[in-house]
């Protein structure tokens, strides 16, 4: 079975631009997380999607962020305009169902640098 | 709250030497333990997790953790690591609650198996 995939793997842009991250999840899976790691924060969920529905956003940095679920297998995290700070690699995971005994399922990771 | 400590950001070691990862959790809720691990260049994928029954869990590949309620730890070991065991390790926890889908990650152990 193909695991969480994301698009794409990297990418370089320059300040101001907009970004665009995609995300398929496994088929079957009910809750997609987006996840941003660097080396000074460590891992940080940005927001979290159960059936569709974004539930928790709490930790999407600012406006500059959204995210949206159109449907159960397609995500997109877009940051406009684009800043230095967030040079990262950005972590798209699903799980079946959300609940904590649940193993999170991770993408390759989208490794976003933003002269 | 819940928060997740792992005492060594980077462990050295030798080819066949035994490993001790170390993670101390918090939290005020029953919890559910996880190890995840990234080879370089991937997403996390996970390594073994306790829910409940014995304190003792194990992975495919030879490593082991022990959930200690009353030290709160959840060390991981293994006691012959192979130049393939080179990754970063995380320490999770997750728990029944207000957001019992979140988990809480720490920061990470480098471990780097020198031959």
């Amino acid at each position: 079975d193909a695991g969480v995939i994301q698009s794409p793997r990297h990418e370089v842009t320059e300040m101001g631009q907009e970004v665009t991250l995609r995300c398929k999840p496994i088929s079957g899976h009910n809750s997609l997380f987006w996840y941003r790691q660097t080396m000074m924060r460590g891992l940080e969920l940005l927001i979290y999607f159960n059936n569709n529905v974004p539930i928790d956003d709490s930790g999407m940095p600012e406006d500059r962020f959204s995210a949206k679920m159109p449907n159960a297998s397609f995500s997109t995290l877009k940051i406009q305009p684009s800043e230095p700070r967030d040079s990262a690699v950005y972590f798209c995971a699903s799980s079946l169902a959300g609940g904590p005994t649940d193993t999170q399922y991770f993408g390759p990771g989208t490794r976003l640098t933003v002269l | 709250a819940q928060s997740v400590t792992q005492l060594d950001s980077q462990v050295p070691v030798f080819e066949e030497a035994p490993v001790e990862l170390r993670c101390n959790y918090s939290s005020s809720v029953s919890v559910y333990l996880f190890w995840y691990v990234q080879y370089p260049n991937q997403g996390l994928q996970l390594l073994l997790k306790y829910l409940s029954g014995s304190t003792l869990v194990e992975s495919i590949n030879g490593f082991e953790a022990e959930f200690n309620k009353s030290q709160t730890s959840f060390h991981l070991r293994k006691p012959s690591v192979h130049i393939s065991d080179t990754a970063e390790y995380f320490c999770a926890v997750s728990g029944w609650g207000g957001s019992n889908y979140k988990l809480t990650f720490g920061k990470g152990t480098l471990l780097t198996v020198n031959p």
